[in-house]
C-alpha cells in the first residue's frame, strides 16, 4: 500500500510570509496527486491536483505545487500568505494502475497571524 | 445545496448498539467513497462503489461495518456492535464519470461519531 508523509504538522506563519509545505509518497508506479484544504468549520475542498504534464500545478487562491518524481515529493508552495488561509491541508495520493483507494497524510495546521 | 450531503452530522451511541449513516451524493457522480477520519489524522479509506456496485474494501472495514449503495444514489455505512474505537469523523465524498481514480472529489461535512 502507498503512504503519505506531511512532514510540518504544525506550521505558525505572518501574513506575507512565504509557504512551503513537504509531501513525499511512497509509490513508485504512475501517480495522481493532489492537496486539499480544510478551513475551520468547513468542508475538505480541492485546492489542485496533478495527473500529468507539466509538473508545476497552480491551483486556487495563489497556491502551487511542484511534482518531483525523482524525490516522490509533491510539495505545496504560496509566496505570500494571508490570515485566510488558516486551515487543515492534507497531501493526497492515487495510484490509477492499482485501484481507486486514494492515501492521505495526516495534514498540516496551518495558523497565518495578521 | 447541490453538494454532497450527510446525515446525521452528528451521533452519540452506547458501546454495543448499531448505526447506521447516509451519504447523498452530488446528483450526476457515479463515484463514492467513505473515509474515516480521526484527530490528528488525514481520512482515510474505507470503501468505494461505483454505481451500486461496491468495488473496493479496505482492511480497516471489519465485518462488522457493512455499506451499500442500493440504487446507485445514496450510500449507507453501517456499524454493527459499535466499539469505542470507533468513534471518528466518518466522511462521504463523490466523484463525476471519467478515467478510473482522477476525478476530484467532493467531500460532504461528515457524520462525527461518538461511542460512550
Amino acid at each position: 500500500a502507498q503512504s503519505v508523509s506531511q512532514h510540518n504538522h504544525h506550521v505558525i506563519l505572518s501574513e506575507a510570509a512565504s509557504l512551503e509545505l513537504g509531501c513525499n509518497y511512497s509509490y513508485g508506479g504512475t501517480v495522481n496527486l493532489f492537496w486539499y484544504v480544510q478551513y475551520p468549520g468547513q468542508h475538505l475542498q480541492l485546492l489542485l491536483k496533478y495527473f500529468s504534464g507539466d509538473p508545476l500545478v497552480k491551483g486556487i487562491k495563489g497556491f502551487e505545487a511542484e511534482f518531483i518524481k525523482s524525490k516522490f515529493s509533491f510539495n505545496l508552495r504560496k509566496p505570500s500568505v494571508q490570515w485566510s488561509d488558516t486551515a487543515e491541508y492534507f497531501c493526497a495520493v492515487n495510484a490509477p494502475n492499482t485501484g481507486n483507494q486514494f492515501y492521505f497524510g495526516t495534514g498540516t495546521s496551518l495558523t497565518v497571524i495578521p | 445545496d447541490t453538494g454532497v450531503s450527510q446525515d446525521p452530522r452528528h451521533k452519540i451511541t452506547k458501546r454495543g448498539q448499531n448505526v447506521t449513516f447516509r451519504c447523498d451524493p452530488i446528483s450526476e457522480h457515479n463515484r463514492l467513497y467513505w473515509y474515516r477520519q480521526t484527530l490528528g489524522q488525514g481520512p482515510e479509506f474505507l470503501t468505494y462503489f461505483q454505481n451500486e456496485a461496491q468495488l473496493e474494501k479496505s482492511r480497516l472495514l471489519s465485518d462488522r461495518f457493512s455499506a451499500e449503495r442500493p440504487k446507485g444514489s445514496f450510500s449507507t455505512l453501517e456499524i454493527q456492535r459499535t466499539e469505542q474505537g470507533d468513534s471518528a469523523m466518518y466522511l462521504c465524498a463523490s466523484s463525476p464519470r471519467g478515467d478510473r481514480g482522477t476525478g476530484e472529489q467532493f467531500f460532504g461535512p461528515g457524520t462525527r461519531l461518538t461511542v460512550l
